[in-house]
């Protein structure tokens, strides 16, 4: 099974919705790492999560780590076109200090 | 700002052929990565550096071998390519040594046949 778990796997949303994605983990989470990927490029760094509790927004888009239930969420309100994309969250799972484990990442589509 | 860049963007290869894949960012970072994404496996480490002079091994480095030449640059050799090595990679750098990468290339595709 995948240490780090995201769902839904793929979503398909109308503009101006809200919605929201989450990443959990199989493991104790020690911070965690938000990327959005567009199709053909590379990663571009969202935010990072470092304690519990702690939230997190960069324009539309919000995020929030839960230490207790060991999962992340994100939370787009009133997405565009441009969100679109796929979302990959990424956490040092074999300690504070490890390297980044990844999960497989959501799909987002936005219909105009 | 050209960021991390990547060369060859798509390479074909015979198996085992040898190559080499550069990176180079222009922002003085200390911390450079190597991943190969997969579809159905996420993104993997294969190797990184934490600062110049150092590498070390990521969760997949059999196959390869790395070369941080200088600050700037963080080559990855495939010595004898297999067609298990299809896939694409992706060079990452972050400011502080042994930081999380932040920055990424727009990836090298890579065929194996």
């Amino acid at each position: 099974s995948q240490e780090l778990e995201q769902s839904p796997q793929s979503l398909i949303v109308q503009e101006g919705k809200n919605l929201t994605i989450n990443c959990t983990s199989s493991k104790t989470l020690y911070g965690l790492y938000w990327y959005k990927q567009k199709y053909g490029e590379g990663l571009i760094f969202l935010m990072m999560l470092q304690k519990g509790g702690e939230e997190k927004s960069h324009e539309k888009i919000t995020a929030k780590l839960d230490e207790k239930k060991q999962q992340s969420s994100l939370h787009i309100t009133a997405s565009q076109p441009s969100h679109a994309g796929i979302y990959l969250c990424g956490a040092p799972l074999r300690g504070a200090n490890s390297k980044l484990t990844f999960g497989k990442g959501i799909t987002l589509s936005v219909r105009p | 700002n050209a960021g991390v860049t990547q060369t060859p963007k798509f390479q074909v290869l015979k198996t085992g052929q040898s190559m080499t894949l550069q990176c180079a960012q222009d922002m003085n970072h200390n911390s450079m990565y190597w991943y190969r994404q997969d579809p159905g496996m996420g993104l993997r480490l294969i190797y990184y550096s934490a600062s110049e002079g150092t590498t070390d091994k990521g969760e997949v480095p059999n196959g390869y071998n790395v070369s941080r030449l200088n600050k700037r640059e963080f080559s990855l050799r495939l010595e004898s390519a297999a067609p298990s090595q299809t896939s694409v990679y992706f060079c990452a750098s972050s400011a502080g040594q042994g930081a999380q990468p932040q920055h990424f290339g727009d990836g090298t595709r890579l065929s194996i046949l």
